[in-house]
């Protein structure tokens, strides 16, 4: 079955500092991966998509990897701010047109 | 939330009434998604429509029905709703159906 496993479910870092969130996915044929951020109340938000034959993207303090051989991306954030604290979803999508969507790690910036 | 409205934003509603939900978009997209999005769930796909009056069922299309009869305009409809379909409903977009898809902010319906 195809699966999108994210870890952790919810971190706590303090402002300035970084993190890391996990994706692991079972998804096969695979296109592209994609990682939204979703404010609370709001709908989910693109910040990258990496293909097989990409292995890191930035966008800002956002910078994601992508291992397509173990089939693990992640997304770093740096430096962050209060307004990182969000949802963040990990998105992959099946050679077709299907998405596949992680359940979101939450993460909650602190002052 | 580019171009993409959902009304209402938020209902309370009693088991068995029929409920429409109403996605309404300004980017002239082909492709509209219905999703519910649940705790210790990620999103899951309703329907979706690729085209005036083309749609097709997603993962969890039971006990809803969608129309599209404009290009701008996706309704998802509860016949009767249950308890089981409280949940946030995100409405989106695409202009093919293998690119990003853009995402409404969301109703909240609450059915009791």
């Amino acid at each position: 079955k195809n699966q999108v496993e994210q870890s952790p479910q919810s971190l706590i870092i303090l402002e300035g500092k970084n993190c890391t969130l996990q994706c692991n996915y079972t998804v096969s044929p695979f296109s592209n991966l994609r990682w939204y951020k979703q404010d609370t109340g709001r709908g989910p938000v693109s910040l990258t998509i990496m293909t097989f034959s990409e292995n890191t993207k930035s966008n800002g303090r956002y910078t994601a990897t992508l291992d397509a051989d173990t089939k693990q991306s992640s997304l770093h954030i740096t430096a962050s701010q209060l307004s990182d604290s969000a949802s963040y979803i990990c998105v992959v999508r099946e050679a077709g047109t299907a998405l596949i969507f992680g359940k979101g790690t939450t993460l909650s910036v602190s002052s | 939330d580019a171009g993409i409205t959902q009304s209402p934003r938020h209902k309370v509603t009693e088991t068995g009434t029929p409920v429409t939900l109403r996605c309404h978009q300004t980017e002239n997209h082909r492709y509209m998604y219905w999703y519910r999005q649940d705790p210790g769930h990620g999103l899951r796909l309703i329907h979706y429509s690729y085209g005036v009056k083309d749609t097709d069922k997603g993962e969890v299309s039971d006990g809803y029905s969608v129309s599209r009869s404009k290009t701008e305009d996706f309704l998802l409809t509860l016949e009767s709703a249950t308890s089981s379909q409280t949940s946030v409903y995100f409405c989106a977009i695409s202009v093919t159906g293998a690119d990003e898809q853009y995402f409404g902010p969301g109703t909240r319906l609450t059915v009791t």
